[in-house]
């Protein structure tokens, strides 16, 4: 059974470019959660999405950030007009369930140049 | 808002000493889960606590839940090489809903072992 799968690992971008970060859950699991994390810092949860809804978006900047989950496909985090202090790695969980535990992939490490 | 503070921030030990690392909520919690997370990787689940008073082991590790289910410790004894890596607590309030899904972790204890 493949863990959660997020592409790319590693993102570079230049200032006002947008980025767009992939994650596939764990088969049977279809609750998606995204957290940012900054360098020496503890992850902050930023979106929890189900199957075509956002569920919470309370920790997840109001500007130039938005994620989706399609009926079809992986989840999406966008990031557009990429600065400087949104360099940090982001994790995508998922679970098969809201009690459930939350799977972490590996992360894509984004750096804004 | 909901904080989670953990301590120390970093830990260095020799091969064969106890380890321990202390979480501490502003808020009464649902549960605790505790992640380890090695250098360039991922978190990577090790335990969930939800009972008051709650004591789990897991060979070497043990992990508490306070009386009061504000504050959690996790207890390495005679650490190994292989212990390296930050441990993270987060740690879960209901919503309206009574779902425990939104999780706020501590800034984590990294902990470096001398062979």
């Amino acid at each position: 059974n493949a863990g959660v799968m997020q592409n790319p690992r590693h993102l570079v971008r230049r200032r006002g470019q947008e980025a767009r970060l992939r994650c596939s859950p764990m088969k049977g699991h279809s609750h998606v959660y995204w957290y940012r994390q900054l360098p020496e810092e503890g992850l902050k949860f930023m979106v929890y999405l189900q199957k075509e809804n956002i569920i919470d978006e309370s920790g997840m900047p109001k500007e130039r950030f938005s994620a989706e989950f399609p009926k079809e496909g992986p989840s999406i985090l966008r990031i557009q007009q990429v600065v400087r202090g949104d360099s940090a790695a982001y994790f995508c969980a998922s679970s098969s369930g809201l009690r459930e535990k939350q799977y972490f992939g590996p992360g894509t490490r984004l750096t804004v140049t | 808002g909901q904080q989670v503070m953990q301590i120390p921030q970093y830990q260095h030990v020799q091969e064969g000493e106890d380890f321990t690392t202390y979480c501490n909520s502003s808020t009464t919690l649902s549960n605790i889960q505790w992640y380890k997370q090695r250098p360039g990787g991922h978190p990577v689940f090790l335990i969930q606590l939800v009972k008051s008073g709650e004591v789990k082991k897991q060979k070497r590790l043990t992990f508490q839940f306070g009386e009061a289910k504000k504050n959690s410790s996790l207890h390495i004894t005679a650490t190994q090489t292989t212990d390296v890596g930050t441990y993270f607590c987060a740690g879960s309030t209901p919503d309206s809903g009574g779902s425990n899904y939104k999780l706020t972790f501590g800034k984590g204890t990294l902990l470096t072992v001398n062979p």
